[in-house]
Order: C-alpha cells, then structure tokens, then sequence
C-alpha cells in the first residue's frame, strides 16, 4: 500500500473562516478522493480529485464550498469554504492504483478532524 | 437512500470464537466489495475484497462471503483477538473512477 499523509491532523476554526487540507501520498497514484464522516455517521465522498483538471463533485458538494486542487499525481488539497458548526467533521484523503494493488482497492490518509465554533 | 446496508450498529464476541459482520446491499450493478477497519481518531485501513465473480476471498484469519442473489456480503474473522476490536465498514464500488459507497459500520468489541 501507499503512505498517505494528511496536514493539519486536527484543527478548531472559527465561523465563517476557511481551512485548507492537504494530502500527501509517497508514491504516484491513478485517482484521489476526499471524503467527509461526520460524526456518528458513515463515510460520504465530496468529490474526484481530477489531476490537472476541476474535480468531480457529488451531489450535495459544490465547489464554492469545496474547492479541491490536485497538481500532481501525489498531491491534493481540499478547502472547507466559509465554515458553519456543520462542517464539523472528519476529512479523508484516499488514493486508488498504487502499484502492486487492484484498482478498485483504495487506501485512507489518517484523517483531519475539524471542528468548528 | 442507503445503497449499503449494515443493520448491526454493534458487536460483541468473545475471544477466540467467530465474528461475523453482515451487510447488504440494494445495487445490482455494484462490483466490488471491501471491508475496512476503524479505530478511533485514524483512517479506515483497507482489510479485504472481493470482486463479484468470486463467492468467497480468504487472507489469513479474515474471510469474505458473497452471495449476490441475496444482495448480501460478510466478514468472518476466526480466531476473534481483542485487538480486532474497532468499527468495520463495508463498502461497495460500480468501477466507476472507484468511488465507494460505504455502509453505516459496525463496531466489533471483542473481550478476553
């Protein structure tokens, strides 16, 4: 599998501020996700880190809200716009066609814990 | 609309006997299945597949069972050791760009 790193691990935001996210994984990999677990709930996908390109956002998820860069093919970030107590949640890098892996088996960054006032 | 089901919210085994995690689910055009391992405060780690022209995948003491006329998939793990204790989720692909769709969790609390 991959290493995949996720920076800040933990955060408390205020109202109304932005966060940035970033992923870092040690190898090249084919796809990039984010995904949001909410608290007591299970794990929903935001969107597709395109590289090069806009990312592929879910119903639900739009891209003022947040945005999503990928310039590489080990790099991601995700920003959480404009934050409201809602947006308390944990963020999940994943990464998919590490080397020696099937495609469809996807690996998880650690997590970044939001919590917002 | 919950395409992936797991209707046990909780689990609770004794060491060294069987653990059996089920899940459901509603898409017949899903694929691939995996099973992933929580503990609190990290990211879900990858445990076991299996794709949808296998019944049955086995990697050491974990076992998946698919059985898609039921919709239906499970986890085994045999012999259960405390450490095995976390939140396990199913998900399920379509291999399309590999998004997952995963399954509300269980926790396993597996006691000496």
């Amino acid at each position: 599998s991959a290493v995949i790193s996720q920076k800040p691990s933990r955060d408390i935001c205020q109202r109304g501020t932005s966060l940035t996210i970033q992923c870092q994984v040690d190898s090249q990999v084919t796809m990039m996700f984010w995904y949001r677990q909410q608290p007591g709930q299970s794990l929903t996908l935001i969107a597709t880190a395109n590289q090069g390109s806009e990312a592929t956002y879910e119903s639900g998820f739009v891209i003022d809200k947040f945005p999503i860069s990928r310039p590489n093919l080990t790099f991601s970030t995700l920003t959480v716009s404009n934050m409201s107590p809602e947006d308390s949640s944990i963020y999940l890098c994943s990464v998919t066609g590490v080397e020696g892996t099937a495609y469809n088996e996807q690996f998880f960054g650690p997590g970044t814990r939001l919590t917002v006032l | 609309d919950q395409q992936v089901k797991q209707n046990s919210p909780s689990l609770s085994v004794q060491e060294g006997r069987i653990s059996i995690l089920n899940c459901d689910y509603t898409n017949s055009m899903f694929d691939y299945f995996l099973w992933y391992k929580k503990y609190p405060a990290e990211g879900p780690t990858f445990l076991i597949s299996i794709s949808s022209i296998k019944d049955k995948n086995e990697d050491g003491r974990f076992t998946v069972f698919l059985n898609k006329s039921a919709k239906h998939l499970s986890l085994h793990i045999v012999p259960s050791q405390p450490g095995d204790s976390a939140v396990y989720f199913c998900a399920a692909s379509n291999n399309q760009g590999g998004k997952l769709i995963f399954g509300q969790g269980t926790e396993l609390s597996v006691k000496p």
